[in-house]
């Protein structure tokens, strides 16, 4: 139990183009999901809170008309980077926490998607 | 000072060696500790939970010291594959979000 996809894995897109990158939790319902941005040999940078059906809160410095976050769905959170440039190019995470009986605090990842903007 | 600190590392160690990790946290009122693994270019992916009373599983043990603020995570008889960055997470409790250390880098050498 407790797999969180994400989808897709990889993408080079031009630069001033958009990208969206989807979350899903494909065996739990995730009442929270969190973004998080990591950069080679850096730690993971909590990027933005969601909460299904809510506005995602976001962290001090991260904007949120660059990178919007739909959280439609218990099971589904999308992430959009708009007007992509090249600094924004980085390993995109996603992970997902609630639902599990006695463990709805442990946070469980996605693979990942490694965006490369040219 | 950061909420969560972790020694970065990198600890390298030969195989079958035993090592240890501690993690400290400023915030007392945590409610819930974890250790995660990420190996290189993936996904960190939840190691254990760390209970007030410790934990074990297998050849890791993780122990938690309310009274001065820190978890540790204990490998026994390391293995090549045990090589990655392990992160120390600590939750508030509630719908808090949980903080992530920087994580330490192991490296098991042959």
């Amino acid at each position: 139990g407790a797999v969180v996809s994400q989808h897709p894995s990889w993408v080079i897109c031009k630069s001033g183009t958009s990208v969206k990158i989807e979350c899903r939790s494909l065996d739990f319902q995730a009442t929270t999901m969190f973004w998080y941005r990591q950069f080679p040999k850096q730690s993971l940078m909590l990027m933005a809170t969601s909460n299904e059906g809510s506005k995602a809160t976001y962290e001090q410095g991260v904007e949120k008309d660059k990178f919007l976050i739909n959280h439609a769905s218990l099971t589904l959170s999308t992430l959009t980077v708009t007007s992509a440039h090249p600094e924004d190019s980085s390993f995109y995470i996603c992970s997902a926490r609630g639902g599990l009986p006695g463990s709805w605090l442990e946070q469980y990842f996605g693979p990942g998607t490694r965006l490369t903007v040219t | 000072r950061k909420e969560v600190e972790q020694d970065p590392g990198p600890f390298n160690v030969p195989e079958g060696a035993t090592v240890a990790f501690n993690c400290t946290y400023s915030n007392s009122a945590s409610q819930s500790f974890f250790w995660y693994r990420q190996d290189c270019r993936k996904e960190p992916k939840l190691l254990m939970s760390v209970y007030s009373s410790g934990n074990e599983d297998g050849r890791f043990t993780a122990q938690l010291n309310r009274a001065s603020q820190y978890i540790s995570l204990l490998i026994r008889d390391s293995k090549l594959s045990d090589s990655a960055t392990y992160l120390c997470v600590v939750n508030p409790g509630g719908a808090g979000k949980s903080t992530f250390g920087d994580g330490t880098t192991l490296t098991v050498k042959p």
